[in-house]
């Protein structure tokens, strides 16, 4: 069955640095949409990537689909406390698989 | 936007008793939901795809008997967790497609149940 696979599980930033979380599939998807969830709170819905090598960004985020659609990454430029919580990929093929999810820290 | 309501936020139960969770689509439609357990520093896992006038849809390893499902209309759907144990205790999400792109999905906030 489809698996949805995310790293790394965790990732602790210094405050103004860069970081990057990367989500892999093990079938081809329709499309990759990736989800926020804060501390405390449920997951809410940041972005959807369908084309093939497709490129979002979102201010200081941006988001990677891969030329086979098999994968994609999350960079975050110059880490903020904000941006604290846990990054779930989901990977759509007939049904919405989600990774495990990327917890982020950061430290002033 | 759209907005997916769910109630209650949180619930505290005795063994044996039966909880009901109610998750509502305030300003859309939504023939599909979804409700997701999630555990404590892990990932949403899907439990079943709720169809409006239909049977729900469960994943391999829930039980249907103990999660019910009932999507009696567009924009309601119930999760009822039977005969609660300490190991049911969890994070329930709901969540629908609200129509941008109809497999996006829009969560609830959750229902945390602690089962004593």
């Amino acid at each position: 069955g489809q698996q949805v696979m995310q790293i790394p599980q965790y990732q602790h930033v210094q405050e103004g640095e860069d970081f990057t979380t990367y989500c892999n599939s093990s079938t081809t998807l329709s499309n990759i949409q990736w989800y926020k969830q804060r501390p405390g709170g449920h997951p809410v819905f940041l972005i959807q990537l369908v084309k093939s090598g497709e490129v979002k960004k979102q201010k200081r985020l941006t988001f990677q689909f891969g030329e086979a659609k098999k994968n994609s990454s999350l960079h975050i430029t110059a880490t903020q406390t904000t941006d604290v919580g846990t990054y779930f990929c989901a990977g759509y093929d007939y049904k919405l698989s989600f990774g495990a999810g990327t917890t982020v820290t950061v430290r002033a | 936007g759209a907005v997916v309501s769910q109630h209650p936020s949180w619930v505290i139960c005795k063994s044996g008793t039966s909880v009901k969770i109610e998750c509502r689509s305030l300003d859309f439609q939504a023939t599909t939901m979804f409700w997701y357990r999630q555990f404590p520093k892990q990932s949403l896992m899907l439990m079943a795809t709720s169809n409006e006038g239909s049977k729900a849809t469960y994943e391999q390893g829930v039980e249907k008997d103990k999660f019910l499902i009932n999507h009696a209309s567009l924009t309601l759907s119930t999760l009822t967790v039977t005969s609660a144990h300490p190991e049911d205790s969890s994070f329930y999400i709901c969540s629908a497609g609200a129509g941008n792109g109809a497999n996006v999905l829009t969560f609830g906030a959750g229902s945390r149940l602690t089962v004593l």
